[in-house]
């Protein structure tokens, strides 16, 4: 089975603060995403990685860097955290997909992470 | 831009009836849909796919349906139970790139 693994399950940071939030997979998977979960507004990708030291911006980048230096550790970073960072941050693995017919349905699958529920005061 | 909505908030159905979660997208670039299952304090879990060249497929309890004319798809729970009282969350994806585009999310509670 595929495991991801987040380093915290609850944080609680005041304003300012620079805060890691660390993820490590064990299935030698090629990319890894950094998501957040907030109600009414589902999952939005914040940064993601198709290989070690490549990283790639999302949809919601601002406010996030990323780091990955090894292939199963994706750390995520908030430079200087504020209240609107508040949320629930998931982390995420999948294999790199083929193109046509080469892409299976493990291709499109992504195993997340328990997620860290991030409060920031 | 919302390429992938799930309209209802939430969906409240008793035990053993029939649970139909739906989705639209606007993009017709998507290849591939799939539907995570998510319990409060944990992370998504896959629970069903499908491709585009499909219409139809079952696993057990769970059948999503495609209808690519409309850019809709559902998911069947029949019958339901109360352990499928979680969020639902419909994704999409397109073959160039790995990633998933994500549904704000239905809640459903199966009452007992």
């Amino acid at each position: 089975d595929v495991k991801v693994t987040q380093s915290s399950r609850y944080l609680v940071k005041r304003t300012g603060e620079k805060v890691f939030l660390e993820c490590v997979q064990d299935m030698d998977h090629e990319n890894m995403f950094w998501y957040r979960q907030d109600p009414g507004l589902g999952l939005r990708l914040i940064y993601f990685s198709y290989d070690v030291k490549m990283k790639e911006k999302g949809d919601i980048p601002e406010g996030y860097s990323v780091s990955r230096e090894k292939k199963e550790r994706f750390s995520l970073i908030l430079e200087s955290a504020s209240t609107n960072q508040t949320s629930m941050y998931l982390c995420a693995s999948s294999l790199t997909g083929g193109s046509g017919v080469g892409r299976t349905s493990s291709s499109y699958e992504q195993y997340f992470g328990p997620g860290t529920r991030l409060t920031v005061t | 831009d919302q390429q992938v909505k799930q309209n209802s908030p939430s969906l409240s159905v008793q035990e053993g009836r029939i649970s139909i979660l739906n989705c639209d997208y606007t993009n017709s670039m998507f290849d591939y849909f799939l539907w995570y299952k998510k319990y409060p304090a944990e992370g998504p879990t896959f629970l069903i796919s499908i491709s585009s060249i499909k219409d139809k497929n079952e696993d057990g309890r769970f059948t999503v349906f495609l209808n690519k004319s409309a850019k809709h798809l559902s998911l069947h729970i029949v019958p339901s139970q109360p352990g499928d009282s979680a969020v639902y969350f419909c994704a999409a994806s397109q073959e160039y790139g790995n990633k998933l585009v994500f549904g704000a999310g239905t809640i459903l509670r199966v009452k007992s």
